[in-house]
C-alpha cells in the first residue's frame, strides 16, 4: 500500500505552544499537501509542497519536505484553541492527481 | 465563488437499496475526485475523472460501486444493493486540472446503511 503513515496520532498541547506533525510515505511523489478536517466533515487545502521544494511557509504554518527520508513535517505555530482539529498529509503520486492520505493526526489545542 | 457542493449531506438507508450521491464541483474544473472516509479505512480514493472520462477506477471497493460524470460537471457515485460495511462519508474534490493542483473538497455526504 502506498499509504503515509502519521505521527502522532494525537497531540494535546497549550495555546500559545508550537505543534509538530510528522508524515511518512513510501514511494517517489510529485507533491505532499496537508489538510485539516474539523468534526469529521470537508477537508480544508492548508498548503501544497512540490518534490522539488525543501521548505514552504503560510501564515503560521511551516512545511518541510525530505525527499531522500520520504517524509514531511508540518509546524503549526504560536497555537491556538481554533487549531483543534485533525491534519491529514497527502500525496500525490503522478497517478492523475489522485491523493493518498495519511491516517491523520487529532490535534488538541487547550485554552 | 461557491465551492464544491455535495448531497445529500445525510443518507440514511436500508441494506439491498440502491443510493446515489450527487456532487457539484467548482464551475471550470476539470478534475473531480470521489474519496470515502470510514473508521476502519480512514481516508481512501474511489474514482477520479478528468472531465467525463473516468482514467482510474482502481479504487472503486466493488462493482456495485459505479460513478459518472456529465457535461464535465455534476458527477454522481451510485452504490447499489448496499451493504452495513458501505457506511462513511462519501468526500468530492475537484481541482483545475488533473495532478499537480489543490484539491477543493465538499462537505460530504454521511451514509448510514442499516
Amino acid at each position: 500500500s502506498q499509504q503515509g503513515e502519521e505521527d502522532p496520532q494525537a497531540l494535546s498541547i497549550q495555546e500559545g505552544e508550537n505543534a509538530t506533525m510528522n508524515c511518512s510515505y513510501k514511494t517517489s511523489i510529485n507533491n505532499l499537501q496537508w489538510y485539516r478536517q474539523n468534526s469529521g466533515r470537508g477537508l480544508v487545502h492548508l498548503i501544497l509542497i512540490r518534490s522539488n521544494e525543501r521548505e514552504k511557509h503560510s501564515g503560521r504554518l511551516r512545511v518541510t519536505l525530505d525527499t531522500s527520508k520520504k517524509s514531511s513535517s508540518l509546524l503549526i505555530t504560536a497555537s491556538r484553541a481554533a487549531d483543534t482539529a485533525s491534519y491529514f498529509c497527502a500525496t500525490d503520486h503522478n497517478q492523475g492527481g489522485k491523493l493518498i492520505f495519511g491516517q491523520g493526526t487529532e490535534l488538541s489545542v487547550k485554552p | 465563488g461557491a465551492g464544491v457542493s455535495q448531497s445529500p449531506s445525510n443518507k440514511v438507508t436500508e441494506k439491498g437499496k440502491d443510493v446515489e450521491l450527487r456532487c457539484d464541483p467548482i464551475s471550470g474544473h476539470t478534475a473531480l475526485y470521489w474519496y470515502r472516509q470510514s473508521l476502519g479505512q480512514g481516508l481512501e480514493f474511489l474514482i477520479y475523472f478528468q472531465g467525463n472520462s473516468a482514467p482510474d477506477k482502481s479504487g472503486l471497493p466493488s462493482d456495485r460501486f459505479s460513478a459518472e460524470r456529465t457535461g464535465g460537471s455534476v458527477s454522481t457515485l451510485t452504490i447499489q444493493r448496499t451493504q452495513q460495511e458501505d457506511s462513511a462519508v462519501y468526500l468530492c474534490a475537484s481541482s483545475m486540472t488533473s495532478g499537480s493542483d489543490e484539491q477543493f473538497f465538499g462537505p460530504g455526504t454521511r451514509l448510514t446503511v442499516l
